[in-house]
């Protein structure tokens, strides 16, 4: 149980083009969806903390205008990177939690690497 | 920014050995968790141990947590070729719901 898929695994764009990255639970509905991005051999930042049917909460230094996330259901959040440049580049994970309160685990998806050329 | 310091950053092992890795955070947490990343790929959640908890088992999981020094520790005994992964720590500070806080990891390589 706890499964977080994303799609697509990989992409590659040109600069300029948006690209929208899909995150599901599959077997549990998630209150709350996370949006991280990861550098090479480097640590997960969040970026944005988003409740279904609510605004996205971003963090600080995060462009909620260039990164747009949508949650809709509580199945499904989706993330957008409008007019992508090549330092969007990244790794880009999801995770999901089907608890309320405190501090609960977080089960995440597979990544999506998205290049920029 | 990022809270949970992990070290070792690199830790060797031969297969069969333990391997210990430490975290030390800064502020007052709720709970603390470790998570397993295999190269390229999403986070494994391992185990979380909360703040008036002082030590958690699983399977060859052990886990330690010393709130006086802002420091925990997972331990992983017996260790198999297949536990060659990154290991960070994430923190969920007081005050934060479920937000993580994701130490820098350490990477660990299992020899066979």
């Amino acid at each position: 149980g706890a499964v977080v898929s994303q799609h697509p695994s990989w992409v590659i764009c040109k600069s300029g083009t948006s690209v929208k990255i899909e995150c599901r639970s599959l077997d549990f509905q998630a209150t709350t969806m996370f949006w991280y991005r990861q550098f090479p051999k480097q640590s997960l930042m969040l970026m944005a903390t988003s409740n279904e049917g609510s605004k996205a909460t971003y963090e600080q230094g995060v462009e909620k205008d260039k990164f747009l996330i949508n949650h809709a259901s509580l199945t499904l959040s989706t993330l957008t990177v409008t007019s992508a440049h090549p330092e969007d580049s990244s790794f880009y994970i999801c995770s999901a939690t089907p608890f309320q309160g405190l501090g609960y685990e977080q089960y995440f998806g597979p990544g999506t690497r998205l290049t920029v050329t | 920014s990022q809270q949970g310091e992990e070290d070792p950053q690199a830790l060797s092992i031969q297969e069969g050995e333990n391997a210990t890795m430490n975290c030390s955070y800064k502020t007052s947490i709720n709970n603390l968790q470790w998570y397993r990343q295999n190269s390229g790929r999403g986070l494994v959640h391992l185990i979380l141990i909360r703040s008036n908890e002082r030590e958690k088992h699983s399977g060859r999981l052990r886990v330690t947590l010393d709130t006086s020094k802002k420091s925990s520790s997972l331990l992983i005994t017996a260790s198999r070729a297949a536990d060659t992964a990154s290991y960070f720590c994430a923190t969920v500070y007081t005050g934060a719901n479920s937000k993580l806080t994701f130490g820098k990891g350490i990477t660990l390589s299992v020899r066979p």
